[in-house]
């Protein structure tokens, strides 16, 4: 079975500081790996993905997340946060071949003040 | 573009009612997922389809839960005999079958 640790359940964090949020998961088989981010009343959105090839992985948004295979973590990272970053960040992860479903962590609040 | 929508968006309910809760997935979609999360907690998988095809229920909790998607559109999750403990956001999500799924703004759904 696999499952997803998000160390963190908040974050708080003053403007244009860098942050990172934590995740690692748990799998005896290769996994996808996703970043989720649901910002105040709205649904959830995908940040990134891994699915393979780099394991740096970049959003539009500034967003970053490295997958680690050795340490089994995809920590996501931005060097300078918005107060529009603000929201409910998940962390999750998908089984190749096994019908997409996803597995998320607990979700991190990140709190960006000004 | 027309994303995923869900209705009701809010359901209050007396214990022991039935509910219906309805997804209607992005056109073209294959794959619809449903999803249920707890307050302070992350969205938990329930069950999902190909197509018509139901394929995988196993986080259905119990049998007072079941999902159809007769046309392999539009999808209902229902709940027979709602109980308190049933209380959470329910997240519907649809894909093309690979590995993106998109979200639909949930229902929250309140059992007094």
């Amino acid at each position: 079975a696999q499952s997803v640790t998000q160390l963190d359940s908040q974050v708080p964090v003053f403007e244009e500081a860098p942050v990172e949020l934590r995740c690692n998961y748990s799998s005896s088989v290769s996994v996808y790996l996703f970043w989720y981010v649901q910002y105040p009343n709205q649904g959830l959105q995908l940040l990134l993905k891994y699915l393979s090839g780099s394991t740096l992985v970049e959003s539009i948004n500034g967003f970053e997340a490295e997958f680690n295979k050795s340490q089994t973590s995809f920590h996501l990272r931005k060097p300078s946060v918005h107060i529009s970053d603000t929201a409910e960040y998940f962390c999750a992860v998908s089984v190749f071949n096994q019908g997409g479903k996803l597995i998320f962590g607990q979700g991190t609040e990140l709190s960006v003040k000004p | 573009g027309a994303g995923v929508s869900q209705s009701p968006r809010y359901k209050v309910t007396k214990r022991g009612q039935d509910v219906a809760l309805r997804c209607d997935p992005i056109s073209g979609h294959v794959s619809l997922y449903w999803y249920r999360q707890a307050l302070g907690q992350g969205p938990e998988f329930l069950t999902y389809f190909n197509y018509e095809a139901q394929q995988d229920k196993s986080g259905l909790p119990n049998d007072r839960f079941s999902a159809e998607r007769p046309e392999g559109s539009i999808s209902t999750l229902t709940i027979q005999r709602t109980e308190q403990r049933d209380s959470a956001m329910y997240r519907c999500a649809s894909s093309w079958g690979g590995e993106t799924q998109y979200f639909g703004p949930g229902t929250r759904l309140l059992v007094l």
